[in-house]
């Protein structure tokens, strides 16, 4: 079945804790990318990759680092959280760019106190 | 870079009747605009999307409209039922940044049987 996976779906963490959210995805897609969503904002990009060791900043970077060893994982690495990064994160992939269907992962709820 | 505004942010409608959600873009060079409906407590999906070289596409109750003149796009769905109660997002792709796609705020649907 293709998909993709995230882990953990719920986190509850304490400020500064270094933690990673975990994305793999079974389709072969080249382009992956990281987004959270936050009420009235809609969703806003974090990170995105176009493919193996390739990464670029989205719009909302700061306080996030990701990494692209393999083709089918991404996963997204928060340094020291802060309260501020309390959100509902999904990771993506599609077959090339925005230009084709994004696949979400089921997405991680993250809180941060 | 491209913004993407969408209205409205709230929408109730009456079984049967037709829902319009409208989005505008900011960038000129942006060709690729899909639609995602998120469910709630689920990961979005895409449900239709249209490439600015066509000016109207339908799959069954929804179709969306492009006026690339005006920068905007519509999703039109006819005959609501309860299951099209949902959040629904925008989103445009333009040239720069990978083609990154840009999405608007959400609709909160909201059908009344």
């Amino acid at each position: 079945e293709a998909q993709v996976t995230q882990n953990p779906r719920y986190l509850i963490t304490v400020t500064g804790k270094k933690l990673t959210v975990t994305c793999s995805q079974n389709m072969n897609h080249e382009y992956m990318s990281w987004y959270r969503q936050d009420p009235g904002l809609g969703l806003r990009q974090i990170y995105y990759s176009m493919n193996v060791e390739v990464t670029d900043k989205g719009d909302v970077p700061e306080g996030y680092k990701v990494s692209r060893k393999e083709k089918r994982n991404f996963p997204l690495i928060l340094e020291s959280p802060s309260p501020n990064q309390t959100s509902l994160y999904f990771c993506a992939s599609s077959y090339g760019t925005g230009k084709y269907e994004q696949y979400f992962g089921p997405g991680t709820r993250l809180t941060v106190t | 870079g491209e913004n993407v505004e969408q209205h409205p942010s709230t929408l109730s409608v009456q079984e049967g009747d037709s829902a319009v959600i409208k989005c505008t873009y900011s960038d000129s060079a942006s060709n690729y605009f899909p639609w995602y409906k998120q469910e709630l407590g689920k990961r979005p999906q895409l449900i239709i999307d249209i490439r600015s070289n066509v000016g109207e596409k339908k799959d069954q109750r929804i179709a969306v409209t492009l006026n690339k003149t005006a920068k905007h796009f519509s999703l039109h769905i006819t005959e609501t039922q309860p299951e099209d109660s949902a959040v629904y997002f925008c989103a445009a792709s333009g040239m720069e940044y990978g083609n990154k796609l840009v999405f608007g705020a959400g609709t909160i649907l909201r059908v009344k049987s």
